[in-house]
């Protein structure tokens, strides 16, 4: 039987184009904020990292902009390749004593070769 | 290698029958947790320790047992697996009291409950 969709924001981009992807968080009091990639049958892993004190960071082709006004987090993808094709999770904590990573529900990347 | 080591992979069981996920770290690691990742609900703590012998609940759970006898390692329990349990299982890990809170995940273990 059909499973529940997935109801993933979608993206869908051409090899060596630029990708967007965006987040949009909960806590204003979050003070670091993680990009992860999640490969079918795998788990995720870490891309790149910003904290609250910056607003953007640069990693290998990809680049992550912070903006604490509107609690938003874009990953930007620089001449994408198919073996960026993946689900893109958001993922802030917010302290505390649980150290707790709140991830948002993910964005599809599909590069079309 | 720096890994985060969960065992099985995958699992058929039925309603009712005890069943335990391991983990294993091997980063020296204090900070451990487990999540259930669902379609349309994404990434969602069950329970999390912060150090040996010290554990606590996360967002979901009811259902769930952990222990943390030893730093390495953070067992998933299941005492009497529902169908409502069905879902992929992530075991994380972090270097807690660093700067870095990233987690470093596993692989994942896909349950079916039938």
């Amino acid at each position: 039987g059909e499973s529940v969709g997935l109801h993933l924001p979608t993206l869908s981009v051409q090899e060596g184009d630029n990708s967007i992807i965006n987040c949009a968080y909960s806590n204003s009091a979050s003070d670091y904020f993680i990009w992860y990639k999640q490969e079918s049958g795998k788990g995720p892993q870490f891309i790149i990292d910003i904290r609250s004190n910056m607003d953007k960071r640069q990693g290998q082709r990809v680049t992550v902009l912070l903006n604490k006004t509107v609690k938003h987090l874009s990953l930007q993808i620089a001449a994408t390749q198919p073996g960026d094709s993946a689900v893109y999770f958001c993922a802030e904590n917010s302290g505390g004593s649980n150290y707790k990573l709140t991830f948002g529900k993910g964005t599809l990347l599909t590069v079309n070769p | 290698e720096a890994q985060v080591t969960q065992n099985p992979r995958y699992l058929i069981t039925v309603t009712g029958k005890k069943l335990t996920v391991t983990c294993s770290q091997n980063m020296n690691h204090e900070y451990m947790s487990w999540y259930r990742q669902d379609p349309g609900l994404g990434l969602r703590q069950i329970y999390y320790s912060m150090n040996v012998e010290v554990t606590d609940k996360g967002d979901v759970p009811e259902g769930y047992k952990v222990s943390r006898k030893e730093k390495r390692n953070f067992p998933l329990i299941l005492e009497s697996p529902s169908p409502n349990q069905t879902s992929l299982y992530f075991c994380a890990s972090s270097l807690f009291g660093s700067s870095d809170y990233g987690y470093t995940f596993g692989s994942g273990t896909r349950l079916t409950v039938v």
